[in-house]
């Protein structure tokens, strides 16, 4: 039982460029988030989906996108990387939708652009 | 606004030399409040969720309290591996709205 996993652990981009972190998880949870964590702010909300099917913005949408491919997988895409995107992405699921039950976090994917 | 504000940033303590760490909120109204350990590297780690004002919940070392503006972390006899950085989190109302503290960061020195 993996819990959440995300892919890759490590990125380095440049400005412009276009990248997806991948997300994954073997739980049968139905809400899916993504993360940013940087120094000194906390974690905040990029993107969550509720359920299959279902995408809605959180704090901090803008420069991002996601797809709820299933259920297991929840991808967030950058199409034009700025140096404001340095930061540390973590994706996390729940059973039950925002703030309901508790949140498993995967590992994080730490990405540089420059 | 709706703010989720930790105390202190950091905090150093020798092995057994008990302390608490606080997590203060403004809400429209509260639903629930999360702690989370997070070490370095790693993603954070599920601790604890308190739902009304007098609960209390404990696990090994820790134990969480929650008042009408405010939640605990009281570390009891705390050992080295208890150090990492501890968060808390409220959901709000808003169904997209979910704030987290910066954290506190827990160092134990043997």
């Amino acid at each position: 039982n993996a819990g959440v996993t995300q892919t890759p652990k490590f990125q380095v981009l440049k400005t412009g460029q276009s990248m997806t972190l991948q997300c994954a998880q073997d739980m049968n949870h139905n809400s899916m988030y993504w993360y940013r964590q940087d120094p000194g702010m906390g974690l905040r909300l990029i993107y969550y989906s509720a359920s299959e099917g279902t995408t809605d913005k959180g704090e901090v949408p803008n420069g991002y996108n996601v797809s709820r491919l299933n259920k297991r997988e929840f991808s967030l895409r950058l199409e034009s990387a700025a140096p404001s995107q340095t930061s540390v992405y973590f994706c996390a699921s729940s059973d039950l939708p925002l703030g309901v039950l508790e949140q498993y976090f995967g590992p994080g994917t730490r990405l540089t652009v420059t | 606004e709706d703010q989720v504000t930790q105390s202190p940033e950091a905090l150093r303590l020798q092995e057994g030399e008990s302390s608490s760490l606080n997590c203060s909120y403004t809400v429209s109204g509260l639903r629930g409040l999360f702690w989370y350990r997070q070490d370095p590297g790693k993603g954070p780690e599920f601790l604890f969720t308190l739902y009304s004002a007098g609960e209390e919940k404990e696990k090994e070392r820790l134990k969480a309290t929650l008042t009408k503006k405010e939640s605990f972390l009281h570390i009891t006899a705390p050992k080295p591996e208890d150090s990492a950085t501890y968060l808390c989190a409220v959901p709000y109302s808003s169904a997209s709205k979910i704030i987290f503290g910066s954290g506190t960061r827990l160092s134990i020195r043997p």
